[in-house]
Formats: structure tokens, sequence, C-alpha cells
């Protein structure tokens, strides 16, 4: 099983600060198969990224994901009021499936 | 506008069963993977179990494997989750995803608001 690990737990910025995200693996995300989700209180997960780097449908180009491997990080450049929520790492190039624990990015 | 819509949760008992349904509309149900992913009270996102567009390749968790059942009816649109001998640990909401393509291995979007399974005596 590969297990996700997300770093911080917990950022707090303001808006139109940039905030990164990091997401490392126990092993090698095969074909780069790691996405990255929004969640906000009450609501279910958005898909934000995938493979790695690619934006899905309608989401801001202030979002963007990288790296490969074991390493990648999901970058905000300027963090708007409605960004700050958990953002969840997962892969899926081999099951089980996997979810990181999650980086809340709060208003501080 | 793809729409999935979550259904037949509720509170049950140790050991009981329930079945979920998950409606989908707005796309071609049978040519996409579907996947359940649950998430317990204030905790994080866990990876439940995926079916290919065809149901030919089915994956499950180990937490769940020979207690759940995913299923689809590509007739109806609709993605099953038959839950067997429910635990006290399997109460989460439960939410149903739609896969990137045909296969499993693949990004869950969109995803539906998702239905409560509470299981407690």
């Amino acid at each position: 099983e590969i297990v996700l690990t997300q770093s911080p737990g917990t950022l707090s910025l303001s808006p139109g600060e940039r905030a990164t995200l990091s997401c490392r693996a126990s092993q090698s995300v095969s074909s780069s198969n790691l996405a990255w989700y929004q969640q906000k209180c009450g609501q279910a997960p958005r898909l934000l990224i995938y493979g790695a780097s690619f934006r899905a449908t309608g989401i801001p180009d202030r979002f963007s994901g990288s790296g490969s491997g074991t390493d990648f990080t999901l970058i905000i450049s300027r963090l708007e009021p409605e960004d700050f929520a958990v953002y969840y790492c997962q892969q899926y190039g081999s099951t089980p499936f996997t979810f990181g624990p999650g980086t809340k990015v709060d208003i501080k | 506008e793809v729409q999935l819509l979550e259904s037949g949760g509720g509170l049950v008992q140790p050991g009981g069963s329930l079945r979920l349904s998950c409606a989908a509309s707005g796309f071609t149900f049978s040519s996409y993977a579907m996947t359940w992913v649950r998430q317990a009270p204030g905790k994080g996102l866990e990876w439940v179990s995926s079916i290919s567009s065809s149901g030919g390749r089915i994956y499950y968790a180990d937490s769940v494997k020979g207690r759940f059942t995913i299923s689809r009816d590509n007739s109806k649109n609709t993605l099953y989750l038959q839950m067997n001998s429910l635990r006290a640990d399997d109460t989460a909401v439960y939410f149903c995803a739609k896969g990137g393509g045909a296969y499993c291995f693949s990004r869950f979007d969109p995803w539906g608001q998702g239905t409560l399974v509470t299981v407690s005596s």
C-alpha cells in the first residue's frame, strides 16, 4: 500500500499570500497518477489537479501542481477567500487507492 | 451537467445491512468507472471500492473486503454498494464519484454530495 504524507498539517495564511502544500509517497506513484482535491466544510471534495500537474475543468490558474515519483506539490499562487479549505492528495496508480491525511489552509 | 445523487443511508444496528445507490445523469454512465469513497465524522477520506465501466473489474479496500459488494446497472445509470455485517467503524458519509475513463485507475471527478451511514445500537 502506498502511504501518502502531507505537510504541513495546517497552514495559516492571509488572503493574497502564496500557499505551498506538500505530498510525499512511501513509494513511487506510477505514471504520476496523483490528484489533489479541495474540500470545504460540509461539502463533497472537488478535483483540482490530476496527473500531478493537469488542472481539472473550471479550476482557476492560481492552482498548480508539480512533482513526480514520490514528491508532489500543490501551489496556490494568491489565496482567495474561497480557497480556505482542506486539501487532500490521492494516488490512483495502484490499489488500494490512498489519500493523504489532508492539509488545512486557514485564515491567519 | 454531470450529477450524482446518493441515497440509502441511515441508522443501522451493528451486524446489519444497507444498500446504497448512486443515480447518475449528464454523461454516458456505461462508459465510465465508478467509485465509492467514505469519510468518517471529522476524519479524512478513505477509498472503499471501484468498478470498471463494464463491471468486469472490481477492487475493494481491505477494510470492507468480504462485507461490501459494489455493482452497477448500466441500463438504470445506477451504482450500488451493498454493505453487510456493518460495524461501528463503518459510520461515515459515503460519496460516489465518477472516474476519468472506463478503467478504475483514474481520477475521481465529480463527486456526489454523499449519504450518511450510522452504525449504532
